[in-house]
C-alpha cells in the first residue's frame, strides 16, 4: 500500500461528458503528480502542484485541469471527453523535495463508451 | 530533464540476478536516477535511487557508473513476481520540470 488514495477505480462515461478524478496523498506529502497510460503506453506527465500551486505542465489538453486543494487532495477534471480519453490516469505524491521519490496510487480506469 | 536508454525487453531464470540497465549520457550533476517498476496495470512502485554513490535497499541495488552516464539495477534473486516493465529516469534536484518516463524494460522472469 503506497498510502496514495485514488477513486474511483473505475469510471465509465460516454464522449462529450465531464468527469472528476479525485487523489488524497500520502500524509504528508506536499507534491501531487498525474499522469494518464493508455493502453500499451507508457506514462504520460500531466501535470504536477506543490502546496496548492502548480509547478509542472506536461502534456496535459486543454480540455483536462486539475487543482490541489488546501488540505492537499488534488483533482483531475476532464471535459469534454473524447474516446481517446480512455485511459488509466495515475496520481503521485512526493514529499516535496525534489529529490524525494513518487508513490504512486492504484490509479482510476476511465472508459469512454 | 535528461533521456534514458533501456533495452526494450528481457528475460532472467528465476532465483538467478537480474541485471537493467540503463544510459543516460546527458545526465547532469544534479539529476538523480530513480528506478520504477509497473506490474501488469498496477500503479508504478518505487524501488530505488542515487545521485553518484551506489546504493541498496531491501528491494535491489543500483550502481551508477563513475561518469554517471549509465547504471544498472540488480535484483539479486528475481522470482516470478518481478516480471514487470522497470523504468530508470532521471530527474533534477530543485526546481520543477517535467517527469519523463521512457518506455521501459520488459522483464520476464522465467520458471
Amino acid at each position: 500500500d503506497s498510502g496514495v488514495t485514488q477513486t474511483p477505480k473505475h469510471l465509465i462515461t460516454a464522449t462529450g461528458q465531464r468527469v472528476t478524478l479525485r487523489c488524497s496523498p500520502r500524509s504528508g506529502d506536499l507534491s501531487v503528480y498525474w499522469y494518464q497510460q493508455s493502453l500499451d503506453q507508457g506514462l504520460q506527465f500531466l501535470i504536477q502542484y506543490y502546496n496548492g500551486e502548480e509547478r509542472a505542465k506536461g502534456n496535459i489538453l486543454e480540455r483536462f485541469s486539475a487543482q490541489q486543494f488546501p488540505d492537499l487532495h488534488s483533482e483531475l477534471n476532464l471535459s469534454s471527453l473524447e474516446l481517446g480519453d480512455s485511459a488509466l490516469y495515475f496520481c503521485a505524491s512526493s514529499a516535496g523535495q525534489d529529490n524525494q521519490p513518487q508513490h504512486f496510487g492504484d490509479g482510476t480506469r476511465l472508459s469512454i463508451l | 530533464d535528461a533521456k534514458t536508454t533501456q533495452p526494450t525487453s528481457m528475460d532472467c531464470a528465476e532465483g538467478r540476478a537480474a541485471n537493467l540497465p540503463c544510459n543516460h549520457s546527458t545526465i547532469s550533476g544534479n539529476e538523480y536516477v530513480y528506478w520504477y517498476r509497473q506490474i501488469h496495470s498496477q500503479g508504478p512502485q518505487y524501488i530505488i535511487h542515487g545521485l553518484k554513490n551506489n546504493e541498496t535497499n531491501e528491494m535491489a541495488s543500483l550502481i551508477i557508473t563513475e561518469d554517471r552516464k549509465s547504471s544498472t539495477l540488480i535484483l539479486p534473486h528475481a522470482t516470478l513476481r518481478d516480471t514487470a516493465v522497470y523504468y530508470c529516469i532521471v530527474r533534477v534536484t530543485g526546481g520543477y520540470q517535467k517527469v519523463t518516463f521512457g518506455t521501459g524494460t520488459k522483464l520476464q522472469v522465467i520458471p
